[in-house]
């Protein structure tokens, strides 16, 4: 299975700043997708991160708010812009692809808390 | 549309077999999943189902799928304290390449002596 390290694992953050999470994969992926995770709900696709080319985001989601990079096969990084409490959750990266295949995992996400 | 659901809450004894149930909507579901998530934690894969399987077996863990109805169930056997868990079902629908996921709300799982 692939290993997924995010960092901030956790965070607590001020009101009105910006904070960037990375996600790091130890073997190439194919697709790299963000994740968010509200307090004591399910989980909600934010975009799938394209290597090389701009983010495809979900309904509710928009690139000035959750602006997202992917340089490369195994890294990709979500910043969260203009934070406000709303914006406390956990954030989550997930792959798949080789060598995952069809497995889909997810990193043990990052959790934010905006004060 | 894509809508999953889950019921929210499950208590068994320990010992006692658990099964999870979860329907959802798109019928061009190509995979289905089952993910873990233990308290502080992020998800852990536990196990997933080809959309034109009728069950999989992996060890305690047995996954069947009504294509038909749409629904889906996790049975886990002899259940043990730490399966206390929060499980989620997600169906995945081609996007871009690969699957995204829709997931259901989670089932949170008690496990008692």
């Amino acid at each position: 299975s692939a290993v997924i390290s995010q960092k901030p694992s956790r965070d607590i953050c001020q009101r009105g700043t910006s904070l960037t999470i990375q996600c790091q994969v130890d073997s190439q992926v194919t697709m790299m997708f963000w994740y968010r995770q509200q307090p004591g709900q399910s989980l909600t696709l934010i975009a799938t991160a394209n290597q090389g080319s701009e983010a495809t985001y979900e309904s509710g989601f928009v690139i000035d708010k959750f602006p997202i990079s992917r340089p490369n096969l195994t890294f990709s990084t979500l910043t969260v812009s203009n934070m406000s409490p709303e914006d406390s959750s956990i954030y989550l990266c997930s792959v798949q692809g080789a060598p995952s295949g069809n497995t889909i995992y997810f990193g043990e996400g990052s959790w934010l808390t905006v004060v | 549309g894509e809508d999953v659901e889950q019921s929210l809450f499950l208590s068994v004894r320990e010992g006692d077999s658990s099964v999870i149930n979860c329907t959802y909507t798109d019928s061009s579901s190509t995979y289905l999943y089952w993910y873990k998530q233990e308290p502080g934690a992020g998800l852990q894969l536990l196990t997933y189902i080809f959309s034109n399987m009728d069950m999989k077996q992996d060890q305690r863990l047995t996954v069947l799928l009504n294509k038909k109805d749409k629904h889906l169930s996790l049975r886990i056997a002899d259940t043990q304290t730490g399966d206390s868990a929060i499980y989620f079902c997600a169906e995945s629908l081609p996007a871009g390449g690969g699957n995204k996921l829709t997931f259901g709300t989670g089932t949170q799982l008690k496990v008692e002596l």
